[in-house]
This record gives C-alpha cells, sequence and structure tokens, in this order.
C-alpha cells in the first residue's frame, strides 16, 4: 500500500500562510492527493485533490511536485479555525467508483497561534 | 454545500441493547460509508453501499449490521451492543461517477455502551 509521511504537528501565526507536507514517494501513476481534515470532535473534512497538476479552491492551493513524490497543502491567510489535523492520502482513479474507504495516517496536527 | 446528518450526536446505551445510528445524505450520492474512529486506530471501515439495497462489508463488520432502503439513507445497526462498541461513529457519502472520490462525512455521533 502506497504511504504518506506528515510531520506530527506544526505551528502557524493567524493571517499567514500555513504549508502542510506531505511526502509520498510510492505514489503510482493513477493514484489523486486527496487532503482532508478534521477539528476536533467532528468528522473529517475534504479540502481538495490532485493528480498532477497544482489545483486551488476557495480552500486551499495543492502544489504537487513534478515527480509527484511530495506534495504540499497551502492555507493561504490561516484563522484560529483553521486547527485541525490534517490529512494526506491516495485514491485510485480505478477505485471502483468511488466506492472504497478512507484510511487516514497520523496526519499534522496544525496549530494557528493568535 | 453537501449536508450529511446523523441522527445524534451523543449516545449512552446499555449492554445488549439493539442500537440504530441514521444517517441522512441531500446529494444524492450513490456511495454511502459507516466508519467507527478510536485514538489510536485511526478510521476505521465498517460498511459500505454503493446502491439502494447494496451493502458490502469493510474491515471491521462484525458485530453490526446496514440497511439501505432508499438513496439518502443509510443505517448502522448494532444487534446486541457491547462495550467494545463504545465509539465515535461516522457515516460519509460519495458521488459514485467520475473520478472525484471525495467523501463527504457527517458530524458524528460519539457511542457509549455501558
Amino acid at each position: 500500500d502506497a504511504k504518506t509521511t506528515q510531520p506530527p504537528s506544526m505551528d502557524c501565526a493567524e493571517g499567514r500562510a500555513a504549508n502542510l507536507p506531505c511526502n509520498h514517494s510510492t505514489i503510482s501513476g493513477n493514484e489523486y492527493v486527496y487532503w482532508y481534515r478534521q477539528i476536533h470532535s467532528q468528522g473529517p473534512q475534504y479540502i481538495i485533490h490532485g493528480l498532477k497538476n497544482n489545483e486551488t479552491n476557495e480552500m486551499a492551493s495543492l502544489i504537487i511536485t513534478e515527480d509527484r513524490k511530495s506534495s504540499t497543502l497551502i492555507l493561504p491567510h490561516a484563522t484560529l479555525r483553521d486547527t485541525a489535523v490534517y490529512y494526506c492520502i491516495f485514491q485510485s482513479v480505478y477505485s471502483g467508483g468511488g466506492a472504497d474507504g478512507l484510511t487516514f495516517g497520523k496526519g499534522t496536527h496544525l496549530i494557528i497561534q493568535p | 454545500d453537501v449536508k450529511v446528518t446523523q441522527s445524534s450526536r451523543y449516545l449512552v446505551k446499555r449492554t445488549g441493547e439493539k442500537v440504530f445510528l441514521e444517517c441522512v445524505q441531500d446529494m444524492d450520492h450513490e456511495n454511502m460509508f459507516w466508519y467507527r474512529q478510536d485514538p489510536g486506530l485511526g478510521l476505521r471501515l465498517i460498511y459500505f453501499s454503493y446502491d439502494v439495497k447494496m451493502k458490502e462489508k469493510g474491515d471491521i463488520p462484525e458485530g453490526y449490521s446496514v440497511s439501505r432502503e432508499k438513496k439518502e439513507r443509510f443505517s448502522l445497526i448494532l444487534e446486541s451492543a457491547s462495550t467494545n462498541q463504545t465509539s465515535m461513529y461516522l457515516c460519509a457519502s460519495s458521488f459514485g461517477g467520475g473520478t472525484n472520490y471525495e467523501q463527504y462525512f457527517g458530524p458524528g455521533t460519539r457511542l457509549t455502551v455501558t
């Protein structure tokens, strides 16, 4: 199984950009990188995903290196409500119509400091 | 916005009771999932469903059953609750077509079995 490596925790000042790295050296060509986050005592929340191009949506940007061995999730202007555990995972484009369960690693606990 | 709702945020049941956890999604998603989340064990898939009346076992189905009579509703049933089923239960849904497989989660039900 493809594995991801994330730092266990990070701090970021409120209003600054939060850059969360993820290493995935064993990712295969048909696997998307997905990011989710989980705020304490809530369900996980989908943030963004990408295959090989950089992606941006209203929540974040995703930068994937050209060799696809690592990626960075960027929260451009972090707020206190962005304090959460952030998970980087893979999902295959051939994942049976999306009916595959998700497996989260330990993720990165991002703490936004006032 | 996708909305996934769960019938209860907190639930306390006695050992041996039959427990019903209800999940409803309003985005016409084909796929629905039930997970449990425990400290140190991460997210584990109990059951999923890719269509009405269809169900598949996940990684830890023992002691659970599910029902999907309508597309928008997926129920998790604990036939005879036991203390080791004390956990956070999370429901999720996803679209069954294309290659965007992001899952949308409900707020979770924290179940305590005494």
